[in-house]
């Protein structure tokens, strides 16, 4: 079946350093990638996407690419804030099938961003 | 409302008793989801609908869970007789025809004493 495995956490980095949290994935098919963040107190919300090999997606500073080659979706910023302090999850979606759109998910890495 | 909403958010309950914890999708969103997240572990997909249909319960981890959904509107999710491992927070999501974004709920929190 589908899964998806993340580096451990927690990761704590000083404000302006570069992040990297790994994802890769094991699935059939051509499923879509995705990076959901959960900030303190609130809820999961879609940070970026990847339909096909080779598409780079990216919000609010942060770039993954889906590697098809190596199975990877690796989340990258060049200089985290405080504010980036949040659990982040790698996750994806079947492609087709009677549970189109279901997604499975990594474990979570805990970010935390010091001054 | 703007977003999809889940109640209670919060639930404590004794071992044995039953629990039914309601999410309320995006209006229009046809697809919605009910996933699961116990402590320091990922999501768990419980269940699929399709308006109020559930092509997919394959994650439902027992026959004490249940979860029904009237139109393309609320869906119930029921755990009968809890038990302590059923702790955890229970998140729904909602989608619409595209299925290129899932939205999420606050969810809900249950600890089972």
């Amino acid at each position: 079946g589908n899964s998806v495995t993340q580096m451990e956490g927690p990761v704590t980095l000083s404000e302006e350093a570069f992040l990297t949290i790994n994802c890769t994935y094991t699935a059939t098919g051509y499923p879509s990638l995705f990076w959901y963040v959960q900030y303190p107190g609130e809820g999961l919300q879609l940070l970026l996407k990847a339909t096909k090999a080779d598409d780079k997606g990216s919000n609010k500073g942060f770039e993954a690419t889906y590697r098809k080659e190596t199975t990877s979706f690796h989340l990258e910023k060049g200089s985290v804030q405080v504010s980036d302090s949040a659990v982040y999850f790698c996750a994806l979606r079947n492609a087709g099938g009677t549970s189109y759109g279901k997604l499975t998910f990594g474990q979570g890495t805990i970010l935390t961003v010091h001054p | 409302g703007a977003g999809v909403s889940q109640s209670p958010s919060n639930k404590v309950t004794e071992k044995g008793k039953d629990v039914e914890l309601r999410c309320d999708p995006i209006s229009g969103h046809t697809a919605l989801y009910w996933y699961r997240q116990r402590l320091g572990q990922g999501l768990e997909f419980l269940i699929y609908f399709q308006g109020n249909s559930a092509p997919d319960k394959s994650g439902l981890p027992s026959d004490r869970f249940s979860a029904e959904r009237t139109g393309e509107s609320v869906s119930t999710l029921t755990i009968q007789r809890t038990q302590q491992e059923d702790s955890a927070v229970y998140l729904c999501a909602s989608g619409g025809l595209n299925y290129n974004e899932q939205f999420f709920g606050p969810g809900t929190r249950l600890t089972v004493l």
